[in-house]
């Protein structure tokens, strides 16, 4: 079955501390990865994918699939970090068919 | 930026009424989603439609559901005949397809049924 699994519901970090938002998948394929975020009161929003090997806002994301992890991570926390954010696996490529995760709150405190 | 944007932000209605739901993707987009997220659960993918037919659609997307394009705008979702477990937020998106799964969201419309 294909799932996405994020097991944090809320990660709560100071300012400047590193954060690792942990998401694993199950997919019998080659699946796309994907990260989304949502700030406060703004729309769902594309961060970062696997494929273009990006950093965006200081965010990196590998895929490793070993250990079927797609975990997200920033060295340095900043404030306007918090937000929900959703793993996300595509099966099939431009389908628009994507399979979340249950999100993690990242809460990033002063 | 363009958006997508969706109307109303939120409806109300009683259970076994007719709702649509309006989304107008971004204007040069080709290929349309509805998503649900119930309150407490994941984003759930409903259906995919592109060149004026659905391409893929969910378990969940039955025959209470229909989307349609009815002008070169809009992107409708039809659920004929609501139940209580269809409330939920309702996004639609849209891509260009070239971008791999870089989908654009609307703010969602809040669905309660009573």
């Amino acid at each position: 079955a294909q799932r996405v699994t994020q097991p944090e519901k809320l990660l709560s970090v100071f300012k400047g501390a590193p954060v690792e938002l942990k998401c694993n998948y199950s997919y019998s394929g080659s699946p796309e990865l994907f990260w989304y975020v949502q700030y406060s009161r703004q729309r769902l929003q594309l961060l970062l994918r696997h494929i273009s090997r990006e950093s965006i806002k200081g965010f990196t994301a590998d895929l490793n699939k070993g250990e079927t992890s797609f975990h997200l991570k920033k060295p340095f926390a900043q404030e306007e970090d918090s937000a929900m954010y959703y793993c996300a696996l595509s099966g099939m490529v431009n389908t628009g068919k994507l399979i979340f995760g249950q999100g993690t709150t990242l809460q990033v405190k002063p | 930026e363009p958006e997508v944007t969706q109307t109303p932000s939120h409806q109300v209605t009683q259970m076994g009424q007719e709702v649509i739901l309006r989304c107008v993707p971004i204007s040069n987009h080709l290929y349309f989603y509805w998503y649900r997220q119930i309150l407490g659960q994941k984003v759930e993918f409903l259906v995919s439609f592109y060149n004026n037919e659905i391409s893929e659609k969910s378990e969940i997307f039955d025959d209470q559901f229909s989307v349609e394009r009815p002008d070169g705008s809009n992107f409708t979702l039809k659920i004929r005949s609501t139940k209580l477990e269809d409330s939920a937020m309702y996004f639609c998106a849209s891509s260009d397809g070239t971008g791999g799964e870089k989908l654009f969201f609307g703010s969602g419309t809040q669905l309660s049924v009573l």
